[in-house]
């Protein structure tokens, strides 16, 4: 079945680039979805992508998708304090469009 | 910006005792879901629900979960014999013509 995976841990300093990776295993996904979850707090969508682009560009956020690798990436530019949390990448597969999510990668952003 | 309201946001229970978890998604949404994520691990599909009816559940909901569209408005789990294995965070969410809104969550602790 559709399976997500992503890196547990990235830590960087803050004013640098952040990019973290997702790969997933069925190329017939119809989006593909970047959330961001604080401690404690709810999944905030933050940008998501159609699978029939390769990149989308959200202020300081850059999606890439490489479908021929299946592999999803999120860059996020500047990175500050404030973007410590941990990012989920999930995949909508099937009729009913159920997310599938990977397992979370933390952030750490590093003064 | 329309949101999916859930409560309680902390709910803590006695196994074997019921549960209602309650959700209301954005008003103009027709498709309805549970997640739900243990501590430390990935979020996992619970149920999706349409036109009032389940569409799709995976393996995680048994027949202890039900889920219930009692008004217009409202969206609810009901899990009936909790156990110490169900202690994880809920979380509902809705879609529309632009993706998933997921709630900010009911963290669940079953002692």
């Amino acid at each position: 079945g559709e399976d997500v995976e992503q890196s547990l841990f990235l830590s960087v300093r803050e004013g640098d680039s952040s990019v973290i990776n997702c790969t997933y295993t069925d190329s017939s996904s119809t989006y593909l979805y970047w959330y961001k979850q604080e401690p404690g707090a709810g999944l905030q969508l933050l940008t998501y992508i159609f699978s029939n682009m390769d990149m989308k560009q959200d202020q300081r956020l850059t999606v890439l998708l490489n479908k021929k690798d299946k592999h999803l990436s999120l860059r996020i530019a500047d990175t500050q304090t404030g973007d410590s949390a941990i990012y989920f990448c999930a995949g909508q597969w099937g009729s009913q469009g159920n997310l599938i999510f990977g397992k979370g990668t933390k952030l750490s952003v590093k003064p | 910006e329309p949101e999916v309201t859930q409560t309680p946001s902390h709910q803590v229970t006695q196994m074997g005792q019921e549960v209602i978890l309650r959700c209301v998604p954005i008003s103009n949404h027709l498709y309805f879901y549970w997640y739900r994520q243990i501590l430390g691990q990935k979020v996992e599909f619970l149920v999706s629900f349409y036109n009032n009816e389940i569409s799709e559940k995976s393996e995680i909901f048994d027949d202890q979960f039900s889920v219930e569209r009692p008004d217009g408005s409202n969206f609810t789990l009901k899990i009936r014999s909790t156990k110490l294995e169900d202690s994880a965070m809920y979380f509902c969410a809705s879609r529309g013509d632009y993706g998933y809104t997921f709630g900010s969550g009911t963290r669940l602790t079953v002692v």
